[in-house]
């Protein structure tokens, strides 16, 4: 079956410029997560999603990042006013649900800002 | 909170050879999973392998096995018979168990080479 996407794979934005990141998650998945990963690092965790509910936002870098899953499949994380210190790849990942540990994630989104 | 420590930033091994990668962590956690995670040039983020805390014995796949020591908090990958496919960044991973949802923490990653 179809496995986690994610879109744009490739965004160049100006500094300042918002920016819209998109997941599909695995169909029937209840768990959604978001990671920033920076050049050479390992992934850091910024959001997650339960269904529609927004359960962990503590990832978060700064108030310039939102996330949504209005109808708890495809999820969008949103940074307005872009700097250039939000350059990464932002993952997206999905699981069954709580107690399903095994996430499967998407080829992200390589976010360069100019 | 807990935290995962990749101590090999590169590490290198000839095809076909054995290649042993390391990973610790820290947690005050009884229930958790361990997991080693591989990324591909190409960037998607593949499971390699994953084990229960609660279970004694190592997890193996196929040429891919863990030892996982507990008390040591210590959980390396061992690759068998080295391919060129598994050329890759690998990230050891944490995830408490439980009632948590399964946020993942990761250790900063080994780029591991397989040369012919």
């Amino acid at each position: 079956g179809a496995g986690v996407s994610q879109s744009p794979r490739y965004k160049v934005a100006k500094r300042g410029q918002d920016v819209a990141l998109r997941c599909d998650p695995i169909s029937g998945h209840v768990s959604l997560f978001w990671y920033q990963q920076a050049l050479g690092q390992g992934p850091e965790f910024l959001t997650y999603f339960q269904n529609e509910a927004q359960l962990d936002k503590s990832g978060l870098p700064s108030d310039r990042f939102f996330a949504e899953r209005p109808e708890g499949s495809v999820s969008t994380l949103k940074i307005q006013r872009t700097q250039q210190e939000d350059s990464a790849v932002y993952l997206c990942a999905s699981s069954l649900g709580p107690g399903f540990y095994e996430q499967y994630f998407g080829p992200g989104t390589r976010l360069t800002v100019t | 909170a807990q935290t995962v420590t990749q101590s090999q930033p590169e590490m290198s091994v000839q095809e076909a050879e054995t290649v042993t990668l390391s990973c610790t962590y820290d947690t005050s956690e009884n229930n958790y999973y361990l997991f080693w995670y591989k990324q591909p040039p190409s960037r998607q983020m593949i499971l390699v392998i994953r084990q229960e805390a609660y279970k004694q014995q190592n997890a193996t796949e196929n040429r891919f096995s863990v030892n996982f020591q507990k008390a040591a908090k210590s959980f390396s990958l061992k690759i068998s018979d080295s391919q060129l496919g598994d050329t890759a960044m690998y990230f050891c991973a944490f995830s408490a168990g439980g009632t948590s949802y399964g946020k993942l923490t990761f250790g900063q990653g080994t780029i591991l080479t397989v040369h012919p």
